[in-house]
C-alpha cells in the first residue's frame, strides 16, 4: 500500500507571512494528491488538488507543487491570514484491489496557527 | 442542497452492544469511504465502495463491517464495539472518474463514538 508523510506537523506563522507544508509518498503509480483543510469542530474539505501530470497548481494565495521523480508534493499558502488557521491533510490516491479500484491514503496533518 | 449525511452525530455505548452508523449521499456518486479520525493519526481508511455491491478492505478494516446494497447508503456496522474503536468517525464520497481516476471526495459532518 502506499505511505504518505507529513511535514511539519505543527506550523506557526505571522499573519501575512508563507507557510509550507511539505508530504512525500512512497507508491510511484499514485497519481492524484488532494489538499484538505479541517477546521476545529468540522469535517475535512478539499482547497487545491493536482494530478500528475501537472508540476504545479496554483488558487489565489494557495499553491500545491508535485516532483514525481522525488516523490514528494508541497503546500504553499502566502500572505496567511487568521482563517487560514485549521488542520491541513495531505493526501495520495493509489490503485488497489480489483479493475480502476483506488484508495485514498492522507498524512497525519500539519497544524497552522496563523497569529495575528 | 448535494451533501452526505451521517446519523447518528453523537453516540456513546458500551462495549459488544451492536450499532449502526448510517451514512447516505444525494449526489449519485459511485464512490464512497469510511475513515476514522484519531489524534496524531490523521484519517486512516476503514473500508470504501466502488459501486453498489462492491467493497473493499481500507486500511483498518478489524472490527467492521459494511454493505452498499442502494447506491446512495453506505451503513458502517460494528458488531462487537471495542473501547480501542473510540473515535471521530467520516463518511466520504465522490464521483468515480473515468477509467477509475480519483476525484474530490466530500465529507460528512462526522460521528463521534464513544465505547465505555
Amino acid at each position: 500500500g502506499e505511505n504518505v508523510e507529513q511535514h511539519p506537523s505543527t506550523l506557526s506563522v505571522q499573519e501575512g507571512d508563507s507557510a509550507v507544508i511539505k508530504c512525500t509518498y512512497s507508491d510511484s503509480a499514485s497519481n492524484y494528491f488532494p489538499w484538505y483543510k479541517q477546521e476545529l469542530g468540522k469535517r475535512p474539505q478539499l482547497i487545491i488538488d493536482i494530478r500528475s501530470n501537472v508540476g504545479e497548481k496554483k488558487d489565489q494565495r494557495i499553491a500545491v507543487t508535485l516532483n514525481k521523480t522525488a516523490k514528494h508534493f508541497s503546500l504553499h499558502i502566502t500572505e496567511t491570514q487568521p482563517e487560514d488557521s485549521a488542520v491541513y491533510f495531505c493526501a495520495a490516491s493509489w490503485a488497489s484491489g480489483g479493475a480502476g479500484s483506488y484508495q485514498l491514503t492522507f498524512g497525519k496533518g500539519t497544524k497552522l496557527s496563523v497569529i495575528p | 442542497e448535494a451533501q452526505v449525511t451521517q446519523n447518528p452525530r453523537y453516540l456513546i455505548t458500551v462495549t459488544g452492544k451492536k450499532l449502526t452508523v448510517t451514512c447516505s449521499q444525494n449526489m449519485n456518486h459511485e464512490y464512497m469511504s469510511w475513515y476514522r479520525q484519531d489524534p496524531g493519526l490523521g484519517l486512516r481508511q476503514i473500508y470504501y465502495s466502488m459501486n453498489v455491491e462492491v467493497t473493499d478492505k481500507g486500511d483498518v478494516p478489524e472490527g467492521y463491517k459494511v454493505s452498499r446494497k442502494e447506491k446512495r447508503n453506505f451503513p458502517l456496522i460494528l458488531e462487537s464495539p471495542s473501547p480501542n474503536q473510540t473515535s471521530l468517525y467520516f463518511c466520504a464520497s465522490s464521483l468515480r472518474g473515468h477509467l477509475g481516476s480519483y476525484n474530490e471526495q466530500f465529507f460528512g459532518p462526522g460521528t463521534r463514538l464513544t465505547v465505555l
